[in-house]
């Protein structure tokens, strides 16, 4: 059973270029929530997707975007990156819970670590 | 106020005891609780959920809520050094969909 992927492992990038993280969910999964972690913090949540749309958005800047796909892949994109940007960006999956509340458990992939110089 | 507070620091127990690990949440109406561990450089990985008031227990993890208080706790018996880590308080507040808010994380230490 595979579990939560991401791509690439690690990116480095110059301020004021752009970025696309990749994120594939764990089988049977059709969300995928996207979450910035900087160092020594708890992760932030940046957006969460559900049937190819955008569910649920947290104080994240328009640069930040993304997209799902009809086989409930993700991906995160990164406009005029900033030094600021630097993190590990973390994917979880999770599948919705129909009928009852909120419960969705969330499983991360491994992450990508970005570094903006 | 943050909205999920955990101490940062790192706590230190000797192989074999109880660690407890305490995270404190501001939105009353939140619903679903998680805990996770990150070793150093790896992503989060889920050790319990926890939805009910009272104690959830799984192998050596206990989860406690207590939603009146606004609490929820972490206790690991018979700690290893293989716990070392992390551990990361998350909270889904009602009416949020499947945003997860997270605490800056406490770090274990357990010394053998």
């Amino acid at each position: 059973d595979a579990g939560v992927t991401q791509s690439p492992t690690h990116l480095i990038k110059t301020r004021g270029q752009q970025v696309t993280l990749r994120c594939s969910p764990k089988s049977g999964h059709d969300t995928v929530s996207w979450y910035q972690q900087a160092l020594g913090q708890g992760p932030q949540f940046i957006f969460q997707y559900y049937e190819e749309e955008e569910r649920q958005r947290g104080n994240f800047p328009d640069r930040f975007s993304g997209h799902q796909f009809p086989n409930y892949s993700s991906e995160l994109n990164v406009n005029a990156l900033l030094l600021g940007d630097s993190a590990l960006y973390l994917c979880a999956s999770s599948l919705v819970q129909r009928g009852g509340p909120s419960t969705d458990t969330q499983y991360f992939g491994p992450g990508t670590r970005l570094t903006v110089l | 106020q943050k909205e999920v507070e955990q101490n940062s620091g790192p706590l230190s127990v000797p192989e074999g005891a109880i660690a407890s690990l305490n995270c404190t949440y501001s939105d009353r109406v939140s619903q679903s609780f998680f805990w996770y561990r990150q070793y150093s450089g790896k992503s989060p990985e889920l050790i319990m959920s926890i939805y009910s008031n009272g104690d959830k227990e799984d192998g050596r993890f206990t989860a406690q809520l207590n939603k009146a208080s606004q609490y929820v706790s972490l206790l690991i018996r018979d700690s290893q050094p293989s716990d070392s880590a992390t551990y990361l308080c998350a909270v889904n507040p009602l009416y949020q969909g499947g945003k997860l808010i997270f605490g800056q994380g406490t770090e274990l230490s357990v010394k053998p």
